[in-house]
């Protein structure tokens, strides 16, 4: 199967400065890549999704972006509710098995 | 707009089994994946399985298959996973998620990324 690997682990930036999470896939997963935010107690929230593109109603300080194994979330001005864990996963069509990282935590510094 | 609500909570011991169930609303039921994935306590996301609520297709990671099931009923637009001989490290919140993909855009078998999930089912697992 396709392993994600995320780096940071944990990330701990002021509000207002610029955040960026990496993950990286062991195989080319072409633009097959999404993002998730998760907080305590919720269920996950899709962010992105074919790597670049914002799901509906995500504000345009996230953006993605990267293709084949190296991919990055970058959100510009961090305001209090973006922290978070943030989880990458691959869906790519080959092997039919669909995998996450194993999330990044975005800590307020 | 896009809902799926999870049936709730379970306890059950070592050996037993259960049944998780997840009903979508909003949306044509049979054009979309459902997928499942589990959450460990303090732990990261793990896909589990897909099922194609048209063809009643489905598909599973390696770990899971032999012990989870899955099966809808397309009358009340509801998906059902099976889980069975549990174990205590199969403690965890049970998400159903939607696919992103809709079936007629892609000769009716295709997978994405997730775009809509369940509150999620906490399944404990405990003597």
């Amino acid at each position: 199967e396709i392993v994600m690997t995320q780096s940071p682990a944990t990330l701990s930036v002021s509000p207002g400065e610029r955040a960026t999470l990496f993950c990286r896939a062991s195989q080319s997963v072409s633009s097959n890549l999404a993002w998730y935010q998760q907080k305590p107690g919720q269920a996950p929230r899709l962010l992105m999704f074919g790597a670049s593109t914002r799901a509906t109603g995500i504000p345009a300080r996230f953006s993605g972006s990267g293709s084949g194994t190296e991919f990055t979330l970058t959100i510009s001005s961090l305001q209090s509710e973006d922290f978070a864990v943030y989880y990458c996963q691959q869906y790519n069509n080959w092997p039919p098995v669909i995998t996450f990282g194993q999330g990044t935590r975005l800590e307020i510094k | 707009q896009v809902h799926l609500v999870q049936s709730g909570a379970e306890v059950k011991k070592p050996g037993a089994s259960v049944k998780v169930s997840c009903k979508a609303s909003g949306y044509t039921f049979t054009a979309h994946y459902i997928h499942w994935v589990r959450q460990a306590p303090g732990q990261g996301l793990e896909w589990m399985a897909w099922i194609n609520p048209n063809s009643g297709g489905t598909n599973f990671a390696q770990k899971f298959q032999g012990r989870v099931s899955m099966g809808r009923d397309t009358s009340i637009s509801t998906v059902y996973m099976y889980f069975n001989t549990l174990r205590s490290d199969d403690t965890a919140v049970y998400y159903c998620a939607r696919d992103g993909a809709e079936l007629a855009s892609c000769g009716g078998d295709c997978y994405s990324h997730f775009d809509s999930w369940g509150q999620g089912t906490l399944v404990t697992v405990s003597s």
